[in-house]
């Protein structure tokens, strides 16, 4: 079955800590992974996918297909960074994004 | 300012009443996309459509029902066999099918129950 799991609902953390959020997935075929990430009344909006091995705004993620893993890592939370966090999984032979349940990132001062 | 633009913000039904969600993009995608978002639920798919006058079901499609009669808009119908509407509802667009695209989102639509 495809299915994205992120076991964290919330996580709270002081201003200059490290952040990981968690994301395991559940895919038979080539997977690619997306963090979306919705800011306080803002829309959901992409932050980053793992073929573009690219950082965003501090924020990295690898795939790890070994452990069924794309943790989404920041060396130092910064107030702002405070917002939900979705992980999403596709692939080439579904048109479907598979969503996780998400986690709230709370960036205390 | 190309986007995707959802309306109304805001929308309050009325028990046994049908009501349509308003889809629109302006970024000449070709596949359009309706999920729930639920507390502690995430984002799950009602119904998507790849192309013009195509749609197909998704995880959650009963008691939903859609048109694409024009490309850049996906209305959404609640309908009244949907027992449980209370919930916000995102529109998403993507380039094109059967590619690893990123999804573009829409403000969203609350739908509360009168």
């Amino acid at each position: 079955a495809q299915r994205v799991t992120q076991p964290e609902k919330l996580l709270s953390v002081f201003k200059g800590a490290p952040v990981e959020l968690k994301c395991n997935y559940s895919y038979s075929g080539s997977p690619e992974l997306f963090w979306y990430v919705q800011y306080s009344r803002q829309r959901l909006q992409l932050l980053l996918r793992h073929i573009s091995r690219e950082s965003i705004k501090g924020f990295t993620a690898d795939l790890n297909k070994g452990e069924t893993s794309f943790h989404l890592k920041k060396p130092f939370a910064q107030e702002e960074d405070s917002a939900m966090y979705y992980c999403a999984l596709s692939g080439l032979d579904t048109d479907k994004l598979i969503f996780g349940t998400g986690t709230r990132l709370q960036v205390f001062p | 300012d190309g986007g995707i633009t959802q309306s109304p913000k805001y929308l309050f039904r009325k028990e046994g009443q049908n009501v349509t969600l308003s889809c629109e993009q302006n970024l000449n995608h070709d596949a359009m996309y309706w999920y729930r978002q639920d507390p502690g639920q995430g984002l799950r798919l009602i119904y998507y459509s790849q192309i013009v006058n195509d749609f197909q079901k998704g995880d959650i499609a009963e008691g939903y029902s859609v048109s694409r009669e024009k490309k850049e808009s996906f209305p959404l119908t609640v309908t009244s066999a949907q027992k449980n509407p209370t919930a916000f509802y995102l529109c998403a667009s993507k380039g094109t099918v059967y590619s690893n695209q990123p999804q573009h989102f829409g403000d969203g639509t609350r739908l509360s129950i009168l």
